[in-house]
């Protein structure tokens, strides 16, 4: 089975600044897809980037940027430029590209502040 | 229209009521999702839809029913509920069941007294 570990329950960076959440996990799998989510107070969980594990560029969406390592199995999101409306929970989460369901494998999540 | 709609928003109830949680989306996604996210934790996989049949139950107790009357709906039904069972319910749902971003609603918070 798949695990997802995010080793940040906290995490607080001061607005206009520079932030990386960590993710790692563990997989036998070599073909999978994986993401980090946002769920501010509202609770709706809106996706924020996604990786596919065949592609080695890591994934880039305006002010938010993965580095991704297969071999260590690590994912870490970075947020340039933080705001105010950044401050959420994020979690990341693996999906295999193989399984039946297309269920998602959450991580503990990081709850991120952002500081005026 | 690129939402997941869930109502309630909130609904407490006791554990003698029979009530029942509503998911919509018109994107024409074929793959619906239950999860359970207790505070402060992350969402757990508990029913997994696949073209309007039940294709993944995660071992969840019968007090919870499932039901996909069509290819927009997902409906879950509660009956007997516990106070543990207390957290927030949240639908999704993804292009297939074998591939496409789940998109989620917003989720019904759910309190048993």
């Amino acid at each position: 089975a798949q695990t997802v570990t995010q080793s940040q329950p906290e995490m607080s960076v001061q607005e206009a600044e520079t932030v990386t959440l960590s993710c790692t996990y563990d997989t036998s799998e070599s073909d999978y897809y994986l993401f980090w989510y946002k769920q501010p107070p509202s609770r709706q969980m809106i996706l924020v980037i996604r990786q596919e594990a065949y592609k080695q560029q890591n994934a880039t969406e305006n002010r938010f940027s993965v580095n991704f390592q297969k071999a260590a199995k690590s994912f870490s999101l970075k947020i340039s430029d933080s705001q105010l409306g950044d401050a959420a929970m994020y979690f990341c989460a693996y999906r295999s590209a193989m399984n039946a369901g297309n269920m998602l494998t959450f991580g503990g999540g990081t709850r991120l502040m952002v500081k005026p | 229209d690129t939402e997941v709609t869930q109502t309630p928003k909130h609904l407490v109830m006791g554990m003698t009521n029979k009530k029942s949680l509503k998911c919509e989306q018109h994107m024409g996604h074929r793959a619906m999702y239950w999860y359970k996210q207790k505070a402060k934790k992350p969402p757990e996989l508990m029913f997994v839809y696949s073209y309007e049949k039940l294709s993944i139950n995660e071992s969840v107790p019968s007090r919870f029913s499932p039901e996909c009357p069509n290819s927009s709906l997902l409906n879950l039904h509660l009956h007997a509920l516990q106070p543990e069972d207390s957290a927030l319910y949240l639908c999704a749902s993804s292009r297939s069941p074998d591939g496409g971003i789940h998109t989620f609603g917003s989720g019904t918070r759910l309190t048993v007294v």
